[in-house]
């Protein structure tokens, strides 16, 4: 079982509409989750990170995260076709300073 | 920007040379990450370091090493290049504590033939 999974997509979403992208995660004691946009031929780039359970919103962003489940999932509103790039999510466990990324999901706005 | 570079950013090597790609850093950052990227894999980690000549293996290590003499340099060798590593070659670097954020190098796209 891979440590972070994620649904490699592509997903479509028309533009103005609520992208949803999820993870799941294996170490039930993980406890830093990150998610990462990556636009084709570009570097990582950090969107939002969250390490307690519930929700965290950052304008049109938002993390949930529910420990009990293993899953973290990023929820981007009034989407918009510069939202269109590869999300990828990541975990670090309570162990040894082991950050890991899932496969990502490859996000499509569609004008 | 944070202050993280690797070099070189393009190689093309042929298949049983040794390689060697440099990440360096000027954040002072304890964690530091090596990763490579092939489609429908996401970022796989190879090796990462939590100090000076304190490494540990990732989920594919194998044909890589690593060295860190130095806080500021992570080095990742590929001992006898194969055509299956050819990718494209993240670095990382992040703070003291799980809660900060893990910044990126440009990367490094290696050709084996």
């Amino acid at each position: 079982q891979k440590e972070v999974e994620q649904n490699s997509g592509p997903l479509s979403v028309p533009e103005g509409a609520i992208a949803s992208l999820n993870c799941t995660y294996s170490d039930r004691v993980s406890q830093s989750f990150f998610w990462y946009r990556q636009y084709s031929g570009k570097s990582p780039e950090l969107i939002m990170s969250i390490y307690s359970n519930g929700d965290k919103e950052d304008g049109r962003f938002t993390a949930q995260l529910n420990k009990a489940s293993q899953y973290v999932s990023l929820l981007i509103r009034d989407s918009q076709p510069s939202d269109s790039a590869t999300y990828l999510c990541a975990v670090i466990g309570r162990g040894a300073q082991k950050l890991v990324f899932g496969q990502g999901t490859r996000l499509t706005i569609n004008p | 920007d944070a202050g993280i570079t690797q070099s070189p950013r393009h190689k093309v090597t042929e298949t049983g040379t040794p390689v060697t790609l440099r990440c360096h850093q000027t954040e002072n950052h304890r964690y530091m990450y090596w990763y490579r990227q092939d489609p429908g894999h996401g970022l796989r980690l190879i090796h990462y370091s939590y100090g000076v000549k304190d490494t540990d293996k990732g989920e594919v290590s194998d044909g890589y090493s690593v060295s860190r003499s130095k806080t500021e340099d992570f080095l990742l060798t590929l001992e006898s290049a194969t055509s299956s590593q050819t990718s494209v070659y993240f670095c990382a670097i992040q703070g003291a504590t799980k809660n900060t954020e893990a910044f990126f190098g440009q990367g490094t796209r290696l050709t084996v033939v």
